[in-house]
């Protein structure tokens, strides 16, 4: 079972607009609409972000949005602030031998 | 608002057992998918399994031969068992549950704060 495929890291300024991109195989991303992402900022535990590839739950800013193509998801924030420098992990299902499995984790920085 | 908390033992010997609990409060453990999710120390997060309310379960293939998740619905409690650890086990555990009742999603809304649990002779 192999982890997706993530930029180490990724940086922006205030107001930019960046993407994450997390790259699977057709026995996971390409496969199934079940990719989330999450956030993680230092000493706290994850932070749900996106689900079924573009939906944000309740309470997560309209800045952040998620999309798929092929094998690949990405996660765009727009309009970056200070506060979203953070690690970004992405999560896919990968069908009934593998289950489940993360992304190697994104650091955005914010300059 | 559903909270979820881990109790264990913070330090294990290599070759023994990891035995972990996962205390729900405000909500009850019925009707959804909880997972078990670590993080070592300065790396990123892995899936080790899941179980549904009613007991069926289902494991990351790379750790299933030593993982055990078993649930006390009585106690609104879930548990995870891992045997034969060694140090590449040390990391932070957490308890997660899915979003949504009944559906398995991967899309874990609710975690717990964490637990270190060091695998050290």
């Amino acid at each position: 079972q192999s982890a997706l495929t993530q930029p180490a890291s990724v940086s922006g300024s205030p107001g930019q607009s960046i993407t994450i991109s997390c790259t699977g195989t057709s026995s996971d991303v390409g496969s199934y609409n079940l990719v989330s992402w999450y956030q993680q900022h230092p000493g706290k535990a994850p932070k749900l972000m996106i689900y079924e590839v573009s939906k944000r739950p309740s309470g997560v800013s309209n800045r952040f949005s998620g999309s798929k193509s092929g094998n690949t998801a990405s996660l765009t924030i727009s309009g970056l602030q200070a506060e979203d420098e953070a690690d970004y992990y992405c999560c896919s299902y990968a069908g009934s031998s593998s289950w489940g499995v993360f992304g190697g984790g994104t650091k955005l920085t914010v300059l | 608002q559903v909270q979820l908390q881990e109790s264990g033992p913070g330090l294990v010997k290599p070759s023994e057992t990891l035995s972990l609990t996962c205390t729900v409060s405000g909500g009850s453990i019925s009707s959804y998918y909880w997972s078990w999710i670590r993080q070592p120390p300065g790396k990123g997060l892995e899936w080790i399994g899941y179980i549904y309310y009613s007991g069926s379960t289902n494991y990351n293939p790379s750790l299933k031969s030593r993982v055990t998740i078993s649930v006390d619905a009585s106690k609104n409690q879930f548990s995870l068992k891992l045997s034969s650890v060694t140090a590449a086990d040390t990391a932070i555990y957490y308890c997660a549950r899915d979003r949504e009742e009944y559906q398995l999603l991967f899309a874990f809304q609710h975690w717990g704060q964490g637990t270190l649990v060091t695998v050290s002779s």
